[in-house]
């Protein structure tokens, strides 16, 4: 059964940082990977999505990497800002279960002013 | 606007009351699933739907009934609730599980008493 963890559970870094999320999971027969940011009381936006094809996407400020064959991924934000302020989760989707995702327990990011 | 809409956003209902929740998406989706939140546990997937009259099982689906007649809904039925289903549920569609990226409704936080 696919496993994915994030670590850390939480992150708190002063405005202008650049930081790494990680992710890693278990299974490495991965359809794809995405990165989602959740909000307090709200639903989940996807960030990026990353097919198992492929080692990175980039979007504005984040880039995310994959390494499937180390069942890991990075998420890099640069020059954090007071709203990145969010969970951050990312998720795989399965290769032999099509149609099936699993996701990471989030990290919390605490950007501070 | 794209969207997917969830209804009701907040529900408290007593032990064994049949209750839907449903989901609506506007943008044509084939794909759509249902997950639930809960401390410590992440999100789960419920049950997904690869396109009209295809479901399947995700990782928690005991005590859960889901339908796709039609391509823009996917309610998720509770048949006999339980306070153990007491959770977040979220519903998300996207074009195609594979390659595209997943869009989520907003919630629905479910109290069973």
């Amino acid at each position: 059964k696919q496993e994915v963890t994030q670590i850390p559970a939480a992150l708190s870094v002063p405005e202008g940082e650049n930081l790494v999320l990680n992710c890693s999971f278990t299974d490495s027969a991965i359809y794809n990977l995405q990165w989602f940011r959740q909000d307090p009381g709200k639903g989940l936006t996807s960030l990026l999505l990353i097919q198992s094809s492929q080692r990175e996407q980039t979007s504005g400020r984040l880039n995310a990497s994959l390494d499937k064959s180390s069942g890991r991924s990075t998420l890099y934000i640069a020059a954090s800002q007071p709203g990145d302020s969010a969970t951050y989760l990312c998720a795989v989707s399965g290769d032999t279960n099509a149609g099936k995702s699993t996701f990471g327990d989030g990290t919390t990011l605490t950007v501070k002013p | 606007e794209a969207q997917v809409t969830q209804n009701p956003r907040y529900l408290i209902t007593v032990t064994g009351k049949k209750l839907t929740v449903t989901c609506s998406q506007n943008m044509n989706h084939e794909y759509m699933s249902w997950y639930r939140q809960d401390p410590g546990l992440g999100l789960r997937q419920i049950y997904y739907s690869m396109n009209v009259e295809v479901t399947d099982k995700g990782d928690v689906p005991e005590g859960y009934k889901v339908s796709r007649k039609e391509k823009r809904n996917f309610p998720l039925i509770l048949e006999s609730p339980s306070p153990n289903q007491t959770s977040l549920y979220f519903c998300a569609s996207s074009l195609s599980w594979a390659h595209t990226e997943a869009f989520f409704g907003q919630g629905t936080r479910l109290t069973v008493v």
